[in-house]
């Protein structure tokens, strides 16, 4: 089945400093790509959906200089999330379908994110 | 507003008996359903996907989808103590540059 790869899986950084987390589709190519973050006990919540090859639609409350996304190519969307804050500390899924009609969403393995 | 209900639990099932996990939602323009099965700590995982009305079959899970309802179940037969997770149903338009609307899940717990 496809396949989503996301990278690092944990990232333990200083307030202050940029963290970039890079999501691959390793067998499928994702024109759009869909961020989202976790906080404990809480439900997903859809951070930005990322296009390849456009600028990224963010949703409301999201700022989009604080959670830069690129989208350069088919398989590869990164998030950097710039002068991280503890309030930051999440855990960052990224996810992508397929550009068939009704392609199920397939999720990375996370990105858990701690902000000392 | 598209919106996914789902009933939040805790579900508690013992073990080999069938869990029935609901969910229904707002849009009726929604076309693709889906069912992830998410461990704590864990990034979501696609159990099911559902696009006709009616009943689908997979191992121990069945998706049942009924559009005129606008309601949509996962069945967990034979439950194992290893499915207990928080299950999201989560549904889309038919296309692949949309998000998917997801619940706010149910948690099951399968007591051995």
């Amino acid at each position: 089945g496809a396949v989503v790869s996301q990278h690092p899986s944990w990232v333990i950084c200083k307030s202050g400093t940029s963290v970039k987390i890079e999501c691959r589709s390793l067998d499928f190519q994702a024109t759009t790509m869909f961020w989202y973050r976790q906080f404990p006990k809480q439900s997903l919540m859809l951070m930005a959906t990322s296009n390849e090859g456009s600028k990224a639609t963010y949703e409301q409350g999201v700022e989009k200089d604080k959670f830069l996304i690129n989208h350069a190519s088919l398989t590869l969307s990164t998030l950097t999330v710039t002068s991280a804050h503890p309030e930051d500390s999440s855990f960052y899924i990224c996810s992508a379908r397929g550009a068939v009609d009704n392609s199920p969403l397939h999720f990375g393995n996370g990105t858990r994110l701690t902000v000392t | 507003q598209k919106e996914v209900e789902q009933n939040s639990g805790p579900l508690s099932v013992p073990e080999g008996a069938i869990a029935s996990l609901n969910c229904t939602y707002s849009d009726r323009g929604s076309q693709s359903f889906f069912w992830y099965r998410q461990y704590s700590g864990k990034s979501p995982e696609l159990i099911m996907f559902i696009y006709s009305n009616g009943d689908k079959e997979d191992g121990r899970f069945t998706a049942q989808l009924n559009k005129a309802s606008q309601y949509v179940s996962l069945l967990i037969r034979d439950s194992q103590p290893s499915d207990s997770a928080t299950y999201l149903c989560a549904m889309s338009e038919h296309s692949g540059n949309t998000p998917l609307v997801f619940g706010k899940g149910t948690r099951l717990s399968v007591i051995a």
